[in-house]
């Protein structure tokens, strides 16, 4: 286990579906992630949430829709995704304090395709 | 602009034999380096990070990296390479003084030790 927990693992949908992903960590952090990751290229940086306010948003297309209810959740809302949306989304939480250099801790992902 | 580059697709090397895994970076001032392993159908999981000091930094299954201010460099290293290495590797770099909140990826470098 690696502390951050993210359902489901695999999900295929439509254009015009609506879902959401989950996001759960263990860990006692105060800064969760989403992040997307697509092949040969850097992992892009879609939103984080410090203390369960939005602090970075990434120029993120409006259908994606995150939600941080509390310290230890954090959701990703899908809806009309594109095709080029397919990727592998990543949660991270982690500890920020003064100094930043904390790392990030990861979940498994879940692999988004859209059909 | 800020990046990090890894210029190097994918890395070859018989196991038992030494392995570098090269990183560069563009990023202003003294930023954090991170070095994250990711296996097949996992998350990243955090390897090592250097913050200040000795230019050698020791991290986790005997991986070492060497930071090189001049170079901006900060190359990932093992004496000797194991088949169960063969993973795709991510340099990471935080600029200080952000918050703590932007991690910058580079692409990442598949290795394939082989037996």
């Amino acid at each position: 286990e690696t502390g951050v927990t993210q359902t489901p693992r695999h999900l295929v949908m439509g254009m015009t579906n609506k879902k959401s992903l989950k996001c759960e960590q263990h860990l006692g952090h105060n800064a969760m992630y989403w992040y997307k990751q697509s092949a040969k290229k850097p992992l892009e940086l879609m939103f984080v949430y410090s203390l369960e306010e939005r602090v970075e948003n990434n120029s993120v297309p409006s259908r994606f829709s995150p939600e941080c209810p509390n310290s230890s959740h954090l959701f990703l809302h899908l809806h009309t995704l594109q095709p080029e949306d397919s990727a592998l989304y990543l949660c991270a939480s982690s500890h920020n304090r003064d100094e930043d250099n904390s790392p990030l801790h990861f979940g498994n992902g879940t692999r988004l395709t859209v059909t | 602009a800020q990046s990090v580059a890894q210029p190097e697709d994918q890395v070859n090397v018989a196991e038992g034999n030494p392995l570098t895994v090269k990183c560069t970076y563009s990023v202003s001032g003294n930023p954090y380096l991170f070095w994250y392993v990711q296996y097949p159908n996992r998350g990243l999981q955090f390897l090592l990070k250097y913050i200040t000091g000795d230019n050698l930094v020791k991290g986790s299954y005997g991986f070492e990296a060497e930071f090189n201010k001049s170079q901006t460099s900060f190359h990932l290293k093992k004496p000797s390479a194991l088949v169960s290495d063969s993973a795709l590797y991510f340099c990471a770099v935080r600029p200080r003084n952000t918050g703590g909140f932007k991690t910058i990826f580079g692409a990442g470098t598949r290795l394939f030790v082989k037996a």
